[in-house]
């Protein structure tokens, strides 16, 4: 069964510190992966987008990385700021489906000052 | 400026009484989608349209209706809502294989 599963549920860090975000999925073959943000009663809103080529790719202070062997992908978050306080979601795509989204549950990022 | 819009964002309604969400992109995508979000599920794909007149189901499709007769528009209906239908629901559009663009939401209470 293709699922994508998320850690840690939630996270708190103090403003200024870095962290970094887990997403293991069983996905294969799969087309691309994608991070997005979602504040609070929003829509979510994309970051990065990486295919099974790539193993980096950044946003401003947000890194993913892709590790197609291991199906696992970490986002990583440089100098937090308030307004990373969010829910952050892994999202596959699944290209034996017609490229169908796998959706993770998400992390809830809470920055505090 | 490119966006995917929602109506109603809030919505009120009582089991059995028929309702719309209508959906509209302004980018000229071919594929638009619709989802719910509940609390520690993620979000679940209901129906989506890899273009016009051309709807399939996607995770969680019973008790919902779609039609896709316009590129920009694509509706959700639900025939007859029951309360289990309480959700947060996004619509969202792309082009195929690229990032998806997501409405802003509507927050349907079924009572």
């Amino acid at each position: 069964k293709n699922q994508v599963e998320q850690s840690p549920q939630s996270l708190i860090i103090l403003e200024g510190k870095n962290c970094t975000l887990q997403c293991n999925y069983t996905v294969s073959p799969f087309s691309n992966l994608r991070w997005y943000k979602q504040d609070t009663g929003r829509g979510p809103v994309s970051l990065t987008i990486m295919t099974f080529s790539e193993n980096t790719k950044s946003n401003g202070r947000y890194t993913a990385t892709l590790d197609a062997d291991t199906k696992q992908s970490s986002l990583h978050i440089t100098a937090s700021q308030l307004s990373d306080s969010a829910s952050y979601i892994c999202v596959v795509s699944a290209r034996e489906y017609g490229n169908k989204l796998v959706f993770g549950a998400g992390t809830i990022l809470r920055v505090k000052s | 400026e490119a966006q995917v819009t929602q109506n109603p964002r809030y919505l009120i309604t009582v089991t059995g009484k028929k309702l719309t969400v209508t959906c509209s992109q302004n980018m000229n995508h071919e594929y638009m989608s619709w989802y719910r979000q509940d609390p520690g599920l993620g979000l679940r794909q209901i129906y989506y349209s890899m273009n016009v007149e051309v709807t399939d189901k996607g995770d969680v499709p019973e008790g919902y209706k779609v039609s896709r007769k316009e590129k920009r528009n694509f509706p959700l209906i639900l025939e007859s809502p029951s309360p289990n239908q309480t959700s947060l629901y996004f619509c969202a559009s792309s082009d195929p294989g690229e990032t998806q663009y997501f409405g802003p939401g509507t927050r349907l209470l079924v009572l």
